[in-house]
């Protein structure tokens, strides 16, 4: 069965640093999306990307992340300078679209355990 | 917001019992989905519900919703000790998900 993978699993920092998360989402889906969970707390989301573009963001998506469709396969999201408050499991997901504007489930993959010191 | 909330937050049940847990939202939703999470592990999806629909089946799971009172709930049947868990419900208003805190039900063998 087709799944969301993502690399690193875990990722080690140091404050300041830019770090690079990826994620190769399902083959035919169209719309991918990150999510973050700080340790005890909820699924947060980030941004969602569709078409080259990003389509929504949060408050928490500011001018330190981006994200980005290298290829035909992969989709990156880029902290520039990591803070300590950005330690967290990092989701990507992904998902088709069933018909104008309509999404279907989205599947997430196993996450990226950040960890800035 | 439009964030899931469940409730309970936790909940503990012997093995062979059902376990069942709510969600309420608070504005129009596409579809509303659950997830199940392992301790520090990805989110798997277990079932979508769509705003048009009343009731879904899989498996041993089974789910409702009642968009005149914004709330869903899940349940399972003859919970097993592998179902050991957190589960969140997430609302999905076309453009991102919403997940609520969860609930964290233990399985007893």
């Amino acid at each position: 069965e087709p799944e969301v993978t993502q690399t690193p699993s875990h990722q080690v920092t140091q404050m300041g640093q830019e770090v690079i998360l990826r994620c190769v989402p399902i083959s035919n889906h169209l719309y991918f999306y990150w999510y973050r969970q700080i340790l005890g707390q909820k699924v947060e989301f980030l941004v969602s990307f569709y078409n080259n573009e990003i389509s929504e963001k949060s408050e928490i998506f500011d001018d330190q992340f981006s994200v980005e469709r290298p290829d035909g396969s992969n989709f990156t999201l880029k902290i520039r300078s990591t803070k300590l408050e950005d330690s967290a499991m990092y989701f990507c997901a992904s998902s088709v679209e069933i018909d104008r504007g309509r999404t279907d489930t989205q599947y997430f993959g196993p996450g990226t355990r950040l960890t800035v010191l | 917001s439009q964030q899931g909330e469940e409730d309970p937050q936790a909940l503990s049940i012997q093995e062979g019992e059902n376990a069942t847990m709510n969600c309420s939202y608070k504005t129009s939703i596409n579809n509303l989905q659950w997830y199940r999470q392992n301790s520090g592990r990805g989110l798997v999806h277990l079932i979508l519900i769509r705003s048009n629909e009343r009731e879904k089946h899989s498996g041993r799971l089974r789910v409702t919703l009642d968009t005149s009172k914004k709330s869903s709930s899940l349940l399972i049947t003859a919970s097993r000790a592998a179902d050991t868990a957190s589960y969140f419900c997430a609302t999905d208003d076309g453009y991102k998900l919403s997940f609520g805190a969860g609930t964290t039900v233990t399985v007893r063998a």
